[in-house]
């Protein structure tokens, strides 16, 4: 089956880094999505991999294996803003993302 | 209009009532998809269409009907409404450098 897997919550400290993790399995796989969501709105595209490796996108970076079937999220520099779920996508062969339930990041001041 | 726009923004309907969700895109995306959002759980895909004039089911389509007329519009119809379908839907089309999907605000629909 297809199936993606990741923390439901993680709090943190405005500055600090904090990583999201997420395990994935897709039949077949055609990239690896990012989505940012806010409470009451649209989830909001962030990053995407491919190829493994580290993404690096200002304050946000993304890494991929896909022998490990992980990614995962690197926020640094928390702030306020940035308290939001993350949500963790696997395109899977048809090109259809298959959604991890997001993580809840809280951050404390 | 500016990217993906969806109507109503939110709406109570009573059971057994027909009802439909609108969605319009001018991004010129040839995929469409809804989905809807129920706490604790991942997005889940209701139906899409891959280009004008094709649809298909996805994970949870019961219950929901499709039609793709033209490229922009994407509506989304509930036959016969149920309290399960009380949920958070969410219009997208995909496009762009890595086919990301875009999301439309959402609908927050509550079926009594």
């Amino acid at each position: 089956g297809q199936n993606i897997d990741q923390p439901t919550e993680m709090t943190a400290t405005e500055g600090a880094i904090v990583q999201i993790n997420c395990t994935y399995q897709t039949s077949g796989f055609n990239g690896l999505f990012w989505y940012q969501q806010h409470a009451g709105e649209a989830p909001t595209f962030l990053s995407y991999n491919v190829l493994d490796g580290l993404e690096e996108k200002g304050r946000f970076s993304s890494f991929l294996s896909r022998s490990k079937g992980y990614s995962y999220l690197l926020l640094k520099e928390l702030q306020m803003k940035d308290s939001a779920s993350y949500l963790c996508a696997g395109m899977d062969s048809n090109y259809q993302l298959i959604w991890g339930a997001g993580t809840k990041l809280i951050i404390k001041p | 209009i500016a990217g993906i726009t969806q109507a109503p923004t939110s709406q109570i309907l009573a059971a057994g009532r027909r009802m439909t969700l609108r969605c319009t895109q001018d991004m010129r995306h040839n995929a469409m998809y809804w989905y809807r959002q129920d706490l604790g759980l991942g997005l889940r895909l209701i139906h899409y269409s891959n280009t004008a004039g094709t649809t298909g089911k996805g994970e949870v389509p019961d219950g929901y009907s499709v039609s793709r007329a033209n490229t922009d519009d994407f509506p989304l119809t509930l036959a016969s409404a149920v309290p399960s379908q009380t949920s958070v839907y969410f219009c997208a089309s995909s496009g762009g450098e890595n086919n990301e999907q875009f999301f439309g605000p959402g609908t927050r629909l509550t079926v009594l």
